[in-house]
């Protein structure tokens, strides 16, 4: 059966201390890997990854994918309290939009 | 550009009532997806449609939920006689991207249920 499994389940840190979130994955014809925020609403897109090595940016985040090892992390540099959330790793498997979803890890940063 | 628009944002049933949740996509989106959140859980598959097809419910159970995407007019997910299980948060989410490109889902601010 697909899964995705994320950890650590919830994470409390500092402001400008820096995480790493991590998503691991079992799927049949992997296609695609996305990373979303999810504050009390509705989850935003962060990142999709779809090749191996190749690190995504924006700002303080950043995540890369291994394809071989079926893992992808995501990075927060400088935390601030504005990035607590909860943040959820999806995989597509090959052609069918049924995207799984990890039951998410729950950050806080403390001021 | 107005966003995935989801009503009502929440929704208290008694067990045995129906519930009835719609979504309209983002413009120029023609697929739509639902997923089921429960509390400390993963969003769920449920089910994804494009205009008068539905593509994939494998995620649905069969029994007492129902979903459409009609030419005209939102999206509806319907669940009769609701059931306490049945409290959770629905999400909606569009895309305009075909099979054949990958792309994100753009999510809807959900829809929470509660049945007494």
């Amino acid at each position: 059966e697909d899964k995705v499994v994320q950890s650590p389940l919830s994470l409390v840190v500092h402001e400008g201390d820096t995480v790493t979130l991590n998503c691991s994955y079992e799927v049949t014809n992997f296609r695609s890997l996305l990373w979303y925020k999810q504050e009390k609403k509705a989850p935003t897109f962060l990142f999709m990854l779809t090749s191996s090595g190749i690190e995504k940016k924006s700002g303080r985040l950043s995540s890369i994918l291994d394809k071989k090892e079926l893992f992808s992390i995501l990075n927060i540099t400088a935390t601030q309290t504005g990035d607590s959330a909860v943040y959820l790793c999806a995989v597509e498997p090959s052609g069918t939009y049924k995207y799984i979803f990890g039951t998410g890890t729950r950050l806080k940063v403390l001021a | 550009n107005a966003g995935v628009m989801q009503n009502p944002r929440h929704l208290v049933r008694r067990r045995g009532q129906e519930a009835r949740l719609r979504c309209s996509p983002m413009k120029g989106h023609s697929h739509v997806y639902w997923y089921r959140q429960l509390p400390e859980e993963g969003l769920k598959f449920m089910v994804y449609l494009q205009k008068e097809n539905i593509i994939d419910e494998s995620g649905m159970p069969k029994e007492r939920f129902s979903a459409e995407f009609p030419k005209e007019g939102p999206s509806i997910l319907r669940i009769q006689q609701v059931v306490r299980g049945d409290s959770a948060a629905y999400f909606c989410a569009s895309s305009p991207w075909t099979r054949a490109i990958s792309g994100e889902l753009f999510f809807g601010e959900g829809s929470r249920l509660t049945v007494l």
